[in-house]
């Protein structure tokens, strides 16, 4: 049981570059999440899947595109980097669509040059 | 808006010094109050959920507490493996959002030496 597994682990952009960051989970969890960790900000909601089949915005969804490409599976895409979007990503998975804790994934550091 | 507000911003203890964080919030209703600890270069790990005032969960040195505004995370007897940020979040009611937002502090970074 793997959990939540995101790849690649780390990865270096040029301003410009498009990219898709893979999230998938192993729990048979009904809704995931995108979130991005910057110094200082915390950790801030980008979009979610509150079940298959579905995706919508979080707080800071500007420049990034989801696809919940089956049950196990959420993506997250940059079309064209900027340097403002370098910073940790951590996908996580619940088990239903109401209350109860989330879990994470160990995360890719991401640069933008 | 829902709002977390964690204290101290870092730590520094001797290992076995006893202590506590501290998690404000202000939300719309209370649904849920999370704690995760977050080792450098991976992910927030689950520790505990609270789901009303009063409620009390421990594991091992760590127990959290909850009251109407703040929730405490105590450290007793702490070894230098519990160094780690230590991050909480607030699940609140939103208008009949079901899709679990949580809301988080930014983090207390505890080191404990020997």
């Amino acid at each position: 049981n793997a959990g939540v597994t995101q790849t690649p682990k780390f990865q270096v952009l040029k301003t410009g570059q498009s990219m898709t960051l893979q999230c998938a989970q192993d729990m048979n969890h009904n809704s995931m999440y995108w979130y991005r960790q910057d110094p200082g900000m915390g950790l801030r909601l980008i979009y979610y899947s509150a079940s298959e089949g579905t995706t919508d915005k979080g707080e800071v969804p500007n420049g990034y595109n989801v696809s919940r490409l089956n049950k196990r599976e959420f993506s997250l895409r940059l079309e064209s980097a900027a340097p403002s979007q370098t910073s940790v990503y951590f996908c996580a998975s619940r088990a239903g669509t109401g209350l109860g804790e989330q879990y994470f994934g160990p995360g890719t550091r991401l640069t933008v040059t | 808006e829902d709002q977390v507000t964690q204290s101290p911003e870092a730590l520094r203890l001797q290992e076995g010094e006893s202590s506590s964080l501290n998690c404000s919030y202000t939300v719309s209703g209370l649904r849920g109050l999370f704690w995760y600890r977050q080792d450098p270069g991976k992910g927030p790990e689950f520790l505990f959920t609270l789901y009303s005032a009063g409620e009390e969960k421990e594991k091992e040195r760590l127990k959290a507490t909850l009251t109407k505004k703040e929730s405490f995370l105590h450290i007793t007897a702490p070894k230098p493996e519990d160094s780690a940020t230590y991050l909480c979040a607030v699940q609140a009611e939103a208008g009949g959002t079901s899709y679990g937002k949580l809301t988080f502090g930014q983090g207390t970074i505890l080191t404990v030496h020997p």
